[in-house]
């Protein structure tokens, strides 16, 4: 089983603030998401990362696939209320396997 | 485009009665799948299909049979329902890096 562990589990920040969620393997995947999820809906899609190194950018969230490809993180400049939710990541491990591993997700709280 | 749409939102069950959770997408992908979500555990893979007429088994299998009869649908059922199964079921079809687009799940309780 391809593990991907993502940290911290929790996060109660004021708004305005910056935070950073990481998402790590010891497996290398060929291709890696970021999703949101709100209460009571499926998980969105915010953003596929294919090549090592590679950064994306979405208005104030920037993620980062490590060099190697087993990790990645996820930033958020001036976190806003409307950024609460849980944020998972998933990854296609190397090989072409058809199955994504998701990570335990991480529980975001923006206080106003 | 809808996307990913389930059926039915809402479901009760009692034990060993018996159901059938439907999904469809209209993006043309080849690749659908079946998750349960629970508190703690995360997404877990129960079926997914490569393909019409192909099914597969994912991480928790057990109890729960599927069928891919046509490119669009994907069908998820429970023969003898347990209140195990209690929980969220998310259908999802994936694109080119496999990533996954989701429907809005079906909150099923197993009393």
């Amino acid at each position: 089983t391809q593990l991907l562990e993502q940290s911290p589990q929790f996060l109660s920040i004021q708004e305005g603030e910056n935070l950073t969620v990481y998402c790590n393997s010891s497996s290398v995947f060929s291709s890696l998401q970021w999703y949101r999820q709100e209460p009571g809906e499926g998980p969105v899609l915010l953003v596929t990362v294919v090549t090592g190194g590679e950064v994306k950018k979405l208005k104030r969230l920037t993620f980062q696939f490590g060099d190697a490809r087993k990790d990645s993180s996820l930033h958020i400049t001036a976190a806003q209320p409307g950024d609460t939710g849980l944020y998972l990541c998933a990854g296609t491990p190397s090989g072409g396997y058809q199955k994504v591993t998701f990570g335990t997700g991480t529980k975001l709280q923006v206080i106003p | 485009n809808a996307g990913v749409t389930q059926t039915p939102k809402f479901r009760v069950l009692k034990t060993g009665q018996s159901m059938t959770l439907l999904c469809a997408q209209d993006m043309n992908h080849e690749y659908m799948y079946w998750y349960r979500q629970d508190p703690g555990m995360g997404l877990r893979l129960i079926h997914y299909s490569v393909g019409e007429g192909t099914t597969a088994k994912g991480e928790v299998p057990d109890g729960y049979n599927v069928s891919r009869l046509k490119k669009q649908n994907f069908l998820l059922g429970l023969e003898s329902a347990a209140p195990s199964q209690t929980s969220v079921y998310f259908c999802a079809s994936s694109g080119y890096y496999n990533e996954q687009f989701f429907g809005p799940g079906t909150r099923l309780t197993v009393l």
